[in-house]
């Protein structure tokens, strides 16, 4: 099984700051890797798909992209609204698998 | 645009079965190459992928749970399933359905809210 690393854990960030989060997988997954937000008590929901593309109606302050098997996860000027968790999640290999979630705080 | 909503019982008795429904609405291309998914999270916890069923019929699952579940799709009806065998507490989470198309794109993709699920006696 591919092992997403996903980190930090949490982070503790101010409205305005830029903030990065990071996920590692295991061994290569190409492009095949999304990025979720899931608010307290709400489903989650896709932020970007393969590494870099912006899921329809997301701000364009959030972005991602790759370096090998590194995926970062970018929000360029954090807002209210993004105080949650994220989750990234690879579809290259079965099982499917999520990182283990970073809290930003 | 796609709509998923997942139905079923709230409340499970360990050793019994769970089964869950996702009724696909608002889409009428639901015959393509997608993969209907199946997510879960326990209380406090991560989201852990279940499987899904590709478009073809074949099914691919979490080598954790592959000896107790079972998804299926009738699309003639508009909806997938769940079933898990002989849960226990273990099993209890917010159960997700989800459709995503063998070529990624943002229309292709789409989550149901959830259902939570308890199994207790």
């Amino acid at each position: 099984d591919i092992q997403m690393t996903q980190s930090p854990s949490s982070l503790s960030a101010s409205v305005g700051d830029r903030v990065t989060i990071t996920c590692r997988a295991s061994q290569g997954i190409r492009n095949d890797l999304s990025w979720y937000q899931q608010r307290p008590g709400k489903a989650p929901q896709r932020l970007i798909y393969a590494a870099s593309s912006l899921q329809s109606g997301v701000p364009s302050r959030f972005s991602g992209s790759r370096s090998g098997t590194d995926f970062t996860l970018t929000i360029s000027s954090l807002q209210p609204e993004d105080f949650a968790t994220y989750y990234c999640l690879q579809r290259n290999s079965d099982p499917w698998t999520f990182g283990q979630g970073t809290k930003v705080e | 645009q796609v709509q998923l909503q997942e139905s079923g019982p709230g409340l499970v008795k360990p050793s019994e079965t769970l089964s869950l429904t996702c009724t696909v609405s608002g889409d009428s291309a639901i015959f393509g190459t997608y993969y209907w998914s199946w997510i879960r999270q326990p209380p406090g916890k991560g989201l852990e992928w279940i499987g899904y069923m590709y478009y073809d019929g074949s099914t691919k699952y979490n080598p954790s749970l592959k000896s107790r579940v079972t998804i299926s799709v009738n699309m003639s009806k508009k909806y997938f399933s769940l079933r898990l065998t002989s849960v226990t507490a273990a099993d209890t989470a917010v159960y997700y359905c989800a459709r995503d198309g063998f070529f990624d794109s943002s229309v292709t993709h789409s989550w149901g809210q959830g259902t939570l699920v308890t199994v207790s006696s």
